[in-house]
């Protein structure tokens, strides 16, 4: 069994959606933890960062987690086509010089 | 430079040839690590350099993998023997004094490596 899960989609919405994006894990040592956007050809890019549960917002988008659950959230408002893009979570169990385990990336397509 | 580079970007190469990808980080950053990422998954860790020193490198797949970083900037990553499964990815990160977090890891557009 993979440490996280992620649903790899496809996904696809049309302009203006709320889209909602989420993860999985089992290993309750994670402490920290982001969501990654990469578009084709290009590598990831971090979007959100998040240590604790609760909910963190940045324009957009607002990240959730509950360790309780071990189920961490990305919510995307007023989805535009530039969104288009792959995203991963990730996480890890330490801030400094710490790996980082992904899910597999759910890819998004926001349709004009 | 302004990103982390990688190069080539992308490298064809023979069953049992020996290939090197190469990586410059974000000057200053002294924290740099390596992935690999196969078609519809996520990275994985490969290893972590801290400075010059390997920090982390249990997640190199066999000893066919091997990274340096001499000089606490460039690093390449050598391959030995490739086989068919080496095909993917190779994705490059710096960040400053290995701190993940808050300041996230700034990838390279990565190095797609091909083994025919």
């Amino acid at each position: 069994q993979k440490e996280v899960e992620q649903d790899p989609g496809p996904l696809s919405v049309p302009e203006g959606a709320i889209v909602s994006l989420n993860c999985t894990y089992s290993n309750s040592a994670f402490q920290y933890f982001m969501w990654y956007r990469q578009y084709s050809r290009k590598g990831p890019e971090l979007l959100m960062y998040t240590y604790s549960s609760g909910n963190k917002e940045d324009g957009r988008f607002t990240a959730q987690v509950d360790k309780s659950s071990k189920y961490i959230s990305l919510f995307i408002r007023d989805s535009q086509p530039s969104d288009s893009a792959t995203y991963l979570c990730a996480m890890s169990k330490e801030t400094s010089g710490s790996r980082l385990t992904f899910g597999e990336g759910t890819q998004l397509t926001v349709n004009p | 430079g302004a990103g982390v580079s990688q190069t080539p970007s992308n490298k064809v190469t023979e069953k049992g040839k020996y290939v090197e990808l190469r990586c410059d980080p974000i000057s200053g950053h002294t924290a740099l690590y390596w992935y690999r990422q196969s078609l519809g998954q996520g990275p994985e860790f490969l290893i972590y350099f801290q400075g010059t020193g390997a920090a982390d490198d249990s997640g190199l797949p066999n000893d066919r993998f091997f990274a340096v970083r001499p000089e606490g900037s460039v690093s390449t990553l050598k391959i030995q023997r490739t086989e068919r499964g080496d095909s993917a990815v190779y994705l490059c990160a710096s960040s400053l004094s290995g701190t993940g977090g808050n300041y996230g890891y700034t990838f390279g557009s990565g190095t797609r490596l091909t083994v025919v």
